[in-house]
């Protein structure tokens, strides 16, 4: 299984773009990546996802590496209501598309 | 059109006894997950629904869970003399599958208490 390491913890200031790093070094060439984020109490909710270009949407840009072993999530203008855990995640099964979830990072946006 | 919706959101129930959790997916969505989450951890994995069959049932704990799904609509995740270490918060994601990639959306969850 292809497995992702985040830092746990990061801050971010209210306005400011925030910079989620994901490590997949050993991520298989059919793999995606996926970000979710869990805000306090509340189920998971898709933010975007990559399989090697670049991707942007109205919350957020995904950069992956060219060898895709590393990726960042940027949410441009951060928000005091982007205070959450980020997760990245890589895809594990193509024939049933279930999420492996880490421990995520845990952005707390200041004022 | 409506979200994932799950019910109860909570529920306390003492030690032994049985319970229900329901879960109504997306309009239309073919894919059903269920996932637990212990408190200040990640989300774990359960089961897989592809309409009301169940080709990933890897993730079930033990013989106390099972889940069904009538068609591709409402699943029911049910556990059985309830422990202590089942306290979690059940959450039910579903997707529409197409083969490819397919984005997974969130219910609420339900936060279960055995006490």
């Amino acid at each position: 299984d292809a497995k992702t390491t985040q830092p746990p913890s990061m801050d971010c200031a209210e306005g400011r773009a925030a910079n989620l790093p994901c490590n997949h070094s050993t991520i298989s060439g059919n793999e995606y990546v996926y970000w979710y984020r869990q805000i306090h109490s509340q189920g998971p909710q898709y933010i975007i996802h990559g399989l090697k270009n670049n991707e942007t949407n109205e919350m957020a840009s995904l950069i992956i590496t060219e060898d895709r072993k590393s990726s960042t999530l940027i949410l441009p203008h951060a928000t005091l209501r982007d205070t959450a855990v980020y997760y990245c995640i890589v895809r594990v099964s193509r024939a049933t598309n279930k999420l492996i979830f880490g421990t995520g990072t845990l952005l707390a946006v200041q004022p | 059109g409506a979200g994932v919706s799950q019910s109860p959101s909570n529920k306390v129930t003492e030690k032994g006894k049985d319970v229900e959790l329901r879960c109504d997916p997306i309009s239309g969505h073919t894919a059903l997950y269920w996932y637990r989450q212990r408190l200040g951890q990640g989300l774990e994995f359960l089961i897989y629904f592809q309409g009301n069959s169940a080709p990933d049932k890897s993730g079930l704990p033990s013989d106390r869970f099972s889940a069904e799904r009538t068609g591709e609509s409402v699943s029911t995740l049910t556990i059985q003399r309830t422990q202590q270490e089942d306290s979690a918060v059940y959450l039910c994601a579903s997707s529409f599958r197409t083969g490819g990639t397919d984005t997974q959306y969130f219910g609420p969850g339900t936060r279960l208490t055995v006490l």
